[in-house]
């Protein structure tokens, strides 16, 4: 079953705007992770943050997270037409035996 | 981090056919992973794939329908079995890049059972 829950499903912005995601969780993780499909073709990774940290940057990208609440959110800041894409969350989970649970995702479109 | 090479990146399967996808990895790499992506849907794992044992599946996977082999540390294969159209979905395979480096995917297989 999937582990996390993401919202919005779906968000339109225009083109400069920022573009934020949530993902919740269920269980102890490891580490959580960001991941980017462009139309249904292969995951990208994006970012990692791990259970003992609470916010990590990487260019236009921001993530935190909250271990209390078992959610973590994504910034996407000046967001550009290429940003079109989905965007999945992903817990690596203590004791998962290395395997990846995907969120639902969010489907984030951005208009020139 | 690794890159893997996915094939085929699409095929068209008549109903009651077998669909091989195969991924190779450029580094050696003790687990691969067989993800399923129906349309519209997010990621489920099939089963996971170790050099010299057979494959670890999920729930509400069978080897019967999604055979996998792993003769060696940089390749691996997913059969899709008797295809029915409910398995038309996106395959991937993926690999652990490293503590600190997330998964790496392969680019993914769209299969349409007709």
């Amino acid at each position: 079953s999937q582990q996390g829950e993401e919202d919005p499903q779906a968000l339109s912005i225009q083109e400069g705007e920022n573009a934020t995601m949530n993902c919740s969780y269920k269980t102890s993780i490891n580490n959580l992770q960001w991941y980017r499909q462009n139309s249904g073709r292969g995951l990208v990774h994006l970012i990692l943050i791990r259970s003992n940290e609470r916010e990590k940057h990487s260019g236009r990208l921001r993530v935190t997270l909250d271990t209390s609440k078992k959610s973590s959110s994504l910034l996407i800041t000046a967001s550009r037409a290429a940003d079109t894409a989905s965007y999945f969350c992903a817990t690596d989970s203590a004791g998962g035996g290395n395997k990846l649970t995907f969120g639902t995702g969010t489907q984030l479109k951005v208009e020139l | 981090s690794a890159v893997i090479s996915q094939k085929p990146s699409r095929d068209i399967c008549q109903r009651g056919t077998s669909l091989t996808i195969q991924c190779q990895v450029d580094s050696q790499v003790t687990m691969m992973f067989w993800y399923r992506q129906q349309p519209g849907q997010s990621l489920t794992l099939i089963a996971t794939a170790n050099q010299g044992s057979e494959a670890t599946y999920e729930s509400g996977f069978v080897i019967d329908k999604f055979p996998i082999s792993r003769p060696n540390l940089t390749f691996s294969t997913l059969t899709v079995s008797n295809m029915s159209p409910e398995d038309s979905s996106i395959y991937l395979c993926s690999v652990r890049g490293g503590q600190s480096y997330g998964y790496t995917f392969g680019s993914g297989t769209r299969l349409t059972v007709v």
